[in-house]
């Protein structure tokens, strides 16, 4: 089944500074990216994704970067403010039983 | 538009006696999904329902958990008997295509 990679698992960063997530995984076949936030006690919440066919997505402060080549995919998060503290999950899903397969996690700290 | 519905909001159980948690999907999303969510990890599938049929029970533990989806709409996911172990956030999830909208959760200590 899909293996799915998340590094690293905790991330400092200070107001303003930017922040960069990344995950691999290992089914070729895996053809939709998403990323979710979760926050303290609440429900992951999708804030960007990505499909196999796009090199990237920007949405405002949040781009995703995919190389398929190299089966990895990354989040950046610019001009970070306190409320991007939370937890992000990156997850691969595969094209034709739409099996979702989680990272770890990523517990992103923006520091005031 | 209305999301993910999940009820309870928290339950608070022993070992060994059976609890039962509630899912209402978006309208008109054909899958839903059960993720159990241990403190400090991401959501790990325990079941996908297409409409009212089962489309991967592989990492349910099926000694001791069972859902079901009637009508192809709402969801219960029962466990019976607990574990300390299953102390998690249970996060029931809808879609319509490959991504998923998570309901708010129903958090279980088992004590």
């Amino acid at each position: 089944g899909e293996n799915v990679e998340q590094h690293p698992s905790t991330l400092s960063v200070q107001e303003g500074d930017s922040a960069v997530i990344k995950c691999t995984y290992s089914d070729s076949a895996s053809n939709y990216f998403p990323w979710y936030k979760q926050e303290l006690g609440k429900r992951p919440q999708l804030i960007i994704d990505i499909r196999s066919n796009v090199g990237e997505k920007k949405d405002q402060r949040i781009a995703v970067t995919l190389n398929k080549t190299a089966k990895h995919f990354s989040l950046h998060i610019t001009e970070t403010q306190p409320e991007d503290s939370a937890v992000y999950f990156c997850a691969a899903c595969l094209p034709n039983d739409y099996k979702l397969s989680f990272g770890a996690g990523t517990t992103v700290t923006v520091r005031a | 538009e209305a999301g993910v519905a999940q009820s309870p909001r928290y339950k608070i159980i022993e070992k060994r006696q059976s609890v039962a948690f509630w899912c209402n999907p978006i309208s008109g999303h054909a899958t839903l999904y059960w993720y159990q969510q241990i403190l400090g990890q991401g959501p790990k599938l325990l079941i996908q329902f297409q409409n009212n049929g089962v489309v991967d029970d592989s990492q349910l533990p099926k000694d001791r958990f069972s859902a079901e989806r009637l009508k192809g709409v709402d969801s219960t996911l029962k466990i019976q008997p607990a574990k300390l172990e299953d102390s998690a956030v249970y996060l029931c999830a809808s879609s319509f295509g490959q991504g998923r909208i998570f309901g708010p959760g129903t958090r279980l200590t088992v004590l």
